[in-house]
């Protein structure tokens, strides 16, 4: 079966612009999860969706939001991009629930200049 | 920030040889995962390993988990240089809600032919 699909695979965008990005999960999976990764914070959640229902959001600021269709795609939208946004982006799927591992997309590398 | 410290941050062995990583963590825990990232892909699950479990193996990775120290250790036995990757932690904390993991800051390792 297909794995989790981010798209685009690579991005760059001016400061103050806004970007979104784009997580289609495995079928059948209903929770889609968010991660942004840096050198220096490593890796950090950002919020998780499940039926369509934002159910858990990490520490960041409001530029940062989401949101999932019926046929639980998501995106995540930044708005108002500063420089210490770029990172790669992580999208993972997961069937129901922590007590799966989870797949994850190869991510979008995300470029503020 | 990162809710999990691994060890070593970087660790460089010889094919054929055995590589263990450790990771502790703070919190209680559903599960306690593994996962294996190429440079700047997507992460790769690995091995899961619930609460209540102290051992387990795939292949040639094993898992052991102390849930009184907080610390888990994956070995890899009989490593190969297509192992070069970095080693990721993660946990999911039974107090929050849905679907979140909090990732350790990883090991790289590297496998030298």
């Amino acid at each position: 079966k297909a794995g989790v699909t981010q798209t685009p695979r690579y991005l760059i965008k001016t400061r103050g612009q806004q970007v979104t990005l784009s997580c289609s999960p495995i079928s059948g999976h209903r929770s889609v999860s968010w991660y942004q990764q840096t050198p220096g914070q490593g890796l950090q959640f950002l919020f998780e969706y499940f039926s369509e229902t934002q159910r858990n959001k990490g520490n960041f600021p409001g530029r940062f939001s989401g949101r999932q269709f019926s046929n639980s795609r998501s995106e995540m939208n930044v708005s108002t991009l500063e420089l210490g946004d770029s990172a790669l982006y992580l999208c993972a799927s997961n069937p129901q629930g922590s007590l799966h591992g989870y797949t994850f997309g190869s991510g979008t590398r995300l470029t503020v200049v | 920030s990162q809710q999990g410290e691994e060890d070593p941050q970087a660790l460089s062995i010889q094919e054929g040889e055995n590589a263990t990583m450790n990771c502790s963590y703070k919190t209680s825990i559903n599960n306690l995962q593994w996962y294996r990232q190429n440079s700047g892909r997507g992460l790769v699950h690995l091995i899961l390993i619930r609460s209540n479990e102290r051992e387990k193996h795939s292949g040639r990775l094993r898992v052991t988990l102390d849930t009184s120290k907080k610390s888990s250790s994956l070995l890899i036995t009989a490593s190969r240089a297509a192992d070069t990757a970095s080693y990721f932690c993660a946990t999911d904390n039974p107090e929050t809600s849905g679907s979140r993991l909090t990732f350790g800051e990883g090991t790289q390792l590297t496998v030298n032919p």
